[in-house]
């Protein structure tokens, strides 16, 4: 059974530029949820997604959007890069209600030059 | 605003011996509470989650407390293991924070041979 897998794994961008991170969830799992984890600290929600829709947003500016496929993948957009942005990129996958279990993927870890 | 935070950022345990991480939580509305495991370069893992109704559960080798009144909870790992070396995250879920986990900072568990 494939846990959570995020793509690609390292990622090295310039400042302005754009970058798309995807993630396929868990088999059976329905939503997927984007955090930033800046190194030493704990994960900060971005968005989750259910449905093909955004059902929740952290605060985090318009620059990061996301987007759900039928099949319950999801990407995760940032536009105009900023050095700070530069963080490890983590999805978590679980099934539709408050209180489930999240598995999580590897992480991508992105680095704004 | 209100966060899950942790007393200690490192705590280093003797191999053999019973580790204890202990996570102070402000949000009173939060019903459902999670502590996570991340090794160095990967995703957080899933140890034991407790819910609001319950002051004890035990895993293998893990045991939650939670302590409602003094919003409180811990987290015992007996007979600490060099595996257990990683940093320990709560998270809390809290009913008017809809979907999403708030985390702390994390506790960085050291093990001594």
């Amino acid at each position: 059974d494939a846990g959570v897998t995020q793509s690609p794994t390292h990622l090295i961008k310039t400042r302005g530029q754009q970058v798309t991170l995807r993630c396929s969830p868990k088999s059976g799992h329905d939503t997927v949820s984007w955090y930033q984890q800046a190194l030493g600290q704990g994960p900060q929600f971005i968005f989750q997604y259910y449905e093909e829709e955004e059902r929740q947003r952290g605060n985090f500016p318009d620059r990061f959007s996301g987007h759900q496929f039928p099949n319950y993948s999801s990407e995760l957009n940032v536009n105009a890069l900023l050095l700070g942005d530069s963080a490890l990129y983590l999805c978590a996958s679980s099934l539709v209600g408050m209180n489930t279990e999240a598995f999580f993927g590897q992480g991508t870890r992105l680095t704004v030059v | 605003g209100e966060s899950v935070g942790l007393h200690l950022p490192t705590l280093s345990v003797q191999e053999g011996d019973n580790s204890i991480i202990n996570c102070a939580y402000s949000n009173s509305a939060s019903d459902y509470f999670i502590w996570y495991k991340q090794e160095s370069g990967k995703g957080p893992q899933f140890i034991i989650d407790i819910r609001s109704n319950m002051d004890k559960r035990q895993g293998q080798r893990v045991t939650v407390l939670l302590n409602k009144t003094v919003k409180h909870l811990s987290l015992q790992i007996a007979a600490t293991q060099p595996g257990d070396s990683a940093v320990y995250f709560c998270a809390e879920r809290g009913v008017d924070s809809n979907y999403q986990l708030i985390w702390g900072a994390g506790t960085k568990l050291i093990i001594k041979p």
